[in-house]
C-alpha cells in the first residue's frame, strides 16, 4: 500500500527546542500532508505542501519535501507544552483517487 | 463556526447490536469519509462519498456500511459490532478530494 512510515515513532524533547519529524512514502503523490491529533481527539490539518514544491513555512512549522528521495520532513521549533501530540504524514497519490493515506505518526512530548 | 460534529462521542455496544454512529457538517464540502483508528495506529479509510458516490475500501468488512442522505450527513452503520471493531471512528470532510480534510472529535466504540 502507499502507506508512509514515520520516523522516530515516538519522541521527548525538553520545552523550547525543536522537533524534527520525518516521513517516507512509497509511490509518486500529488501532495503531502501533516496533521496533529492530541490524544482521544480528531485530527488537525497543519500544512500542505504539493510535489512541485519543495519547502512551506507555517508559524513555527517547516516542511520539506524531497520528491526524489519521497521524504518529508516537519520541523517545529520553539517548541511548547502545548506541541505535545500524535503527528502524522498523509499522502495523495498521483492517481486521482480522492484520498489520503496515513503515515504510522509519531508521539511528540514536550517536557515542561 | 463551520465545522464537523459527531455524536455521540462515546459509544458502548453489545457484541452483535447494530450501532449507527453518525456525522454532520456545516462546511458544505463535497466529499465526506470515514475513517477507522485503533490505539497507537494510523487511522484507516473505511469508506467515502463524492457527492452521493459512494466508494468503498477493498478491505473494508461488510459489517461496515455508510449512508449519506443529503450534504451535510453521513452515518456508519456497523451491522454485527464483533470486539475487533472497538475504535476510534472519525468522519472528515473536504471540499476537494484529496485535498485538506477537516476532522471531527471521534466518537469512541466500546463493544462488551
Amino acid at each position: 500500500s502507499q502507506q508512509g512510515e514515520e520516523d522516530p515513532q515516538a519522541l521527548s524533547i525538553q520545552e523550547g527546542e525543536n522537533a524534527t519529524m520525518n516521513c517516507s512514502y512509497k509511490t509518486s503523490i500529488n501532495n503531502l500532508q501533516w496533521y496533529r491529533q492530541n490524544s482521544g481527539r480528531g485530527l488537525v490539518h497543519l500544512i500542505l505542501i504539493r510535489s512541485n514544491e519543495r519547502e512551506k513555512h507555517s508559524g513555527r512549522l517547516r516542511v520539506t519535501l524531497d520528491t526524489s528521495k519521497k521524504s518529508s520532513s516537519l520541523l517545529i521549533t520553539a517548541s511548547r507544552a502545548a506541541d505535545t501530540a500524535s503527528y502524522f504524514c498523509a499522502t495523495e497519490t498521483n492517481f486521482g483517487n480522492e484520498k489520503l493515506t496515513f503515515g504510522t505518526g509519531t508521539r511528540l512530548t514536550i517536557i515542561p | 463556526d463551520a465545522m464537523v460534529i459527531q455524536n455521540p462521542r462515546y459509544q458502548v455496544t453489545q457484541f452483535g447490536k447494530p450501532v449507527t454512529l453518525s456525522c454532520s457538517q456545516t462546511l458544505n464540502h463535497n466529499v465526506m469519509y470515514w475513517y477507522q483508528q485503533k490505539s497507537s495506529q494510523a487511522p484507516k479509510l473505511l469508506f467515502h462519498y463524492y457527492d452521493k458516490d459512494f466508494n468503498n475500501e477493498a478491505d473494508t468488512p461488510d459489517n461496515f456500511q455508510s449512508r449519506r442522505p443529503n450534504t451535510s450527513f453521513c452515518f456508519l452503520d456497523i451491522r454485527s459490532p464483533g470486539l475487533g471493531d472497538a475504535a476510534m471512528y472519525l468522519c472528515a470532510t473536504s471540499l476537494i478530494a484529496g485535498e485538506t480534510q477537516y476532522f471531527g472529535p471521534g466518537t469512541r466504540l466500546l463493544v462488551l
